[in-house]
């Protein structure tokens, strides 16, 4: 069946550092890749989209990779801020039925001042 | 725009009672989502619609559950009857016809079936 794996474990880390989070997907091949964020009591927010032929996309300090044959995402936060601690998903899908997300559990992320 | 609105925020049931979750969607979104949320599942997708009819209910758990869009701008989530193991936090998103995928999410109903 699919699969989606994210960093189980909580990340922590410090200030100013760069915080990389993972997503694995197996018995997949999606043709999209979303990551949105969720703080405590509230939805996910949008925040990038990456399509199966694009290698990387950036938006601000935030930075998204696809590899395909890894069957992995990286998404990366520079220059961290306590305000990006929050919990982090991801979400492929099809090019067949691309409104159909398959969710990660997430990975929260702590950045400590 | 003042994005998804779901009511209630919070409910508490008795298990064997009918609970009514409700969804008002993006004005001009023909996509409308509705998902449960557990620490231990995470985000499952239960049932989708475009234009209000329903495209995909396979994850709909089981007939206790029901959902239905009689017009653009409101969708409700029924299950009838409640049982413990439905206590979720349950969000409903909708999205742009575009190609655009991206999903705006409401601020969720926490559904506790006692």
């Amino acid at each position: 069946s699919q699969k989606i794996e994210q960093n189980s474990e909580a990340l922590n880390i410090q200030e100013g550092k760069t915080a990389t989070l993972t997503c694995n997907y197996t018995n997949y091949s999606p043709a999209y890749l979303q990551w949105y964020r969720q703080d405590p009591g509230r939805g996910p927010v949008f925040l990038l989209l990456i399509r199966e032929n694009e290698k990387e996309k950036r938006k601000e300090r935030l930075k998204v990779t696809f590899d395909t044959t890894l069957k992995q995402s990286l998404f990366h936060i520079t220059a961290s801020q306590p305000a990006d601690s929050a919990t982090y998903l991801c979400a492929p899908s099809n090019a067949g039925n691309n409104r159909k997300l398959i969710w990660g559990l997430g990975t929260s992320l702590a950045v400590n001042p | 725009d003042a994005g998804v609105i779901q009511s209630p925020r919070h409910e508490v049931t008795e298990m064997g009672q009918e609970v009514t979750l409700r969804c008002k969607p993006i004005s001009g979104h023909d996509y409308l989502f509705w998902y449960r949320q557990t620490m231990m599942r995470g985000l499952e997708l239960l049932i989708y619609f475009n234009n209000n009819v329903p495209i995909d209910d396979s994850g709909m758990p089981e007939d206790r559950f029901s959902a239905k869009m009689p017009n653009a701008s409101f969708s409700t989530l029924k299950i009838q009857p409640s049982e413990p193991r439905d206590s979720a936090v349950y969000f409903c998103a909708s999205s742009l016809p575009e190609s655009q995928e991206t999903q705006y999410f409401g601020p969720g109903t926490r559904l506790l079936v006692l």
